[in-house]
């Protein structure tokens, strides 16, 4: 089955640096990769998705870029800000899209 | 509009007993997922309902944990004889069908004691 790495697992950044958070998968064929952000205590929620037949894709501070040759994808999160703490999962979706396959998740702290 | 509800938010029982846990989709989502998540870990796939086919429970840590759904509605997630080692946060997600975003409920939060 699929299998997902992530790294690192924590990340403290200064408030208005970059956070980066690299996941790597095992299955070629996977083609739906999403980032959730999970708050203590709270819901994981969707924050950015990309498919297999893009590159990159950006929303606002936050952008994904996918190497499917590679296969690994990033998140990028710009000009970091106290509310970006969270935990962070990285998922690979197989290709019939109904089970996602989750990293172990990287505790991010941006410290004021 | 309403999100997915789950319920109870927290359960405490002793070990051997069964729990049930309650699950409510995002209505017109024809698919539905649970999910456990151990304490500081990533989320562990369960098992997966997509309208009337047959679920993929390929996720089921043992024979223990079964779950059903009714068409497009309700699911149950149960654990008979829990072990210590059931406890955790148990998600459901319902999403608009496979391949599409999957919206989480707050979790039950599981503590077999």
């Amino acid at each position: 089955g699929e299998n997902v790495e992530q790294h690192p697992s924590t990340l403290s950044v200064q408030e208005g640096d970059s956070a980066v958070i690299k996941c790597t998968y095992s299955d070629s064929a996977s083609n739906y990769f999403p980032w959730y952000k999970q708050e203590l205590g709270k819901r994981p929620q969707l924050i950015i998705d990309i498919r297999s037949n893009v590159g990159e894709k950006k929303d606002q501070r936050i952008a994904v870029t996918l190497n499917k040759t590679a296969k690994h994808f990033s998140l990028h999160i710009t000009e970091t800000q106290p509310e970006d703490s969270a935990v962070y999962f990285c998922a690979a979706s197989n290709p019939a899209g109904n089970k996602l396959t989750f990293g172990g998740g990287t505790r991010v702290l941006v410290k004021p | 509009g309403a999100g997915v509800s789950q319920s109870p938010s927290n359960k405490v029982t002793e070990k051997g007993k069964d729990v049930e846990l309650r699950c409510d989709p995002i209505s017109g989502h024809t698919a539905l997922y649970w999910y456990r998540q151990r304490l500081g870990q990533g989320l562990e796939f369960l098992i997966y309902f997509q309208g009337n086919s047959a679920p993929d429970k390929s996720g089921l840590p043992s024979d223990r944990f079964s779950a059903e759904r009714t068409g497009e509605s309700v699911s149950t997630l149960t654990i008979q004889r829990t072990q210590q080692e059931d406890s955790a946060v148990y998600l459901c997600a319902s999403s608009q069908s496979a391949s599409h975003e999957q919206y989480f409920g707050p979790g039950t939060r599981l503590t077999v004691t």
